[in-house]
């Protein structure tokens, strides 16, 4: 049964620090694996799709990686600002379905 | 992006009365959408999915009869919490699938606040 964890659970850092999220699978058969933006009481914003065939997605600030073999994704932001701040979800598609961490918790104090 | 809308956005009820959210594609059509619930600070859990014209698929644990899906269009998605309790107090979140420029995706509502008192 895939299983999928967020480290660290909440993260604060000072406004214009780069920073990475980690999110790892226990599962490596994975169709694709999503980031995702959730602001309190709200749905979900997709940040970043990458395919399992890819390493990595750029947007704007943003980076992710995959690393199927590890089991292993990486949210990496750079010169973070507080509006950035919000819980991070990734989720891993397989079988249709997806698998979502517990997400990070982030806070960028300005 | 596609866009999907829920409604209500927020809704207040009495224990044993029986609440209708409702998950449109408001862009496109979905012949499979996700209902998800989550817990204060806690992640999704996917609770079924919803395929047009046919029934829906439960999750281990979660309730069919409690929990009902109905999937009539490409367009809409309904979940009706029946006989809700103190208990089935949740954010409710459905998604739609469909193919996009990064493969298949599934775009999210903005999700539905049950209370039940």
């Amino acid at each position: 049964k895939q299983e999928v964890t967020q480290i660290p659970a909440a993260l604060s850092v000072p406004e214009g620090e780069n920073l990475v999220l980690n999110c790892s699978f226990t599962d490596s058969a994975i169709y694709n694996l999503q980031w995702f933006r959730q602001d309190p009481g709200k749905g979900l914003t997709s940040l970043l799709l990458i395919q399992s065939s890819q390493r990595e997605q750029t947007s704007g600030r943003l980076n992710a990686s995959l690393d199927k073999s590890s089991g292993r994704s990486t949210l990496y932001i750079a010169a973070s600002q507080p509006g950035d701040s919000a819980t991070y979800l990734c989720a891993a598609s397989q079988g249709g379905k997806l698998i979502f961490g517990q997400g990070t918790e982030l806070s960028v104090k300005p | 992006g596609a866009v999907v809308s829920q409604h209500p956005s927020r809704v207040i009820c009495k224990s044993g009365t029986s609440v209708k959210i409702e998950c449109r594609s408001l862009d496109f059509q979905a012949t499979t959408m996700f209902w998800y619930r989550q817990f204060p600070k806690q992640s999704l859990m996917l609770m079924a999915t919803s395929n047009e014209g046919s029934k829906a698929t439960y999750e281990q644990g979660v309730e069919k009869d409690k929990f009902l899906i109905n999937h009539a269009s490409l367009t809409l998605s309904t979940l009706t919490v029946t006989s809700a309790h103190p208990e089935d107090s949740s954010f409710y979140i459905c998604s739609a699938r469909r193919p996009g420029l990064a493969g298949v995706e599934q775009f999210f509502g903005p999700g539905t606040r049950l209370t039940v008192l």
